[in-house]
């Protein structure tokens, strides 16, 4: 079955260093959506992307698609205690209904 | 505009004795996900409804868990009877048509502690 997998599990940063988390899945992707899940929170839709290559931002995160639609990763710049939490890709496969869910990236931002 | 609404928050039960959860997805939603959660893990689909039709419950263990969406609107999953591995965060989730590449808005869960 498809399976998305994130590195790193966790990561621990101090405010204002920059933060990446990265997506790998073993079919070519349809798209790709991400998620947050703030502590002890549920997961919150942030973006979805769906052409190779493409390149999303939002304020000071960084999303990309990767060309062979296979892999994905998330940026933040200049951290914030705001952005703790996990974050989710998550990715259908063709016509699939069925969305998987990656194994997530827990960020601790150090104030 | 009111979210995807779950009961109850916690739930704590014995091995073997069964348990249920409700949910009622935002209104006009046409398709409702249910999604368990283990401590550490992203969220796996149990299943998936289209209205009230069963869309996909391929990774649903149905000698134990069994869901219904009578009428297309809440749902509720069963488990019958629990084991100690079943203890995790239940979401319930829905989008509004269930076309591929919908955002899902989920609700605040159900975290189940099985003893």
């Amino acid at each position: 079955g498809q399976q998305v997998m994130q590195i790193p599990q966790y990561q621990h940063v101090q405010e204002g260093e920059d933060f990446t988390t990265y997506c790998n899945s073993s079919t070519t992707l349809s798209n790709i959506q991400w998620y947050k899940q703030r502590p002890g929170g549920h997961p919150v839709f942030l973006i979805q992307l769906v052409k190779s290559g493409e390149v999303k931002k939002q304020k000071r995160l960084t999303f990309q698609f990767g060309e062979a639609k296979k892999n994905s990763s998330l940026h933040i710049t200049a951290t914030q205690t705001t952005d703790v939490g996990t974050y989710f890709c998550a990715g259908r496969r063709g016509s699939a209904r069925q969305l998987t869910f990656g194994s997530g990236t827990q960020l601790t931002v150090l104030p | 505009e009111a979210g995807v609404a779950q009961s109850p928050r916690y739930k704590i039960i014995e091995k073997r004795q069964s348990v249920a959860f409700w949910c009622n997805p935002i209104s006009g939603h046409a398709t409702l996900y249910w999604y368990q959660q283990i401590l550490g893990q992203g969220p796996k689909l149990l299943i998936q409804f289209q209205n009230n039709g069963v869309v996909d419950d391929s990774q649903l263990p149905k000698d134990r868990f069994s869901a219904e969406r009578l009428k297309g609107v809440d749902s509720t999953l069963k488990i019958q009877p629990a084991k100690l591995e079943d203890s995790a965060v239940y979401l319930c989730a829905s989008s509004l048509t269930g076309q591929g590449g919908e955002k899902l808005f989920f609700g605040s869960g159900t975290q189940l502690s099985v003893l």
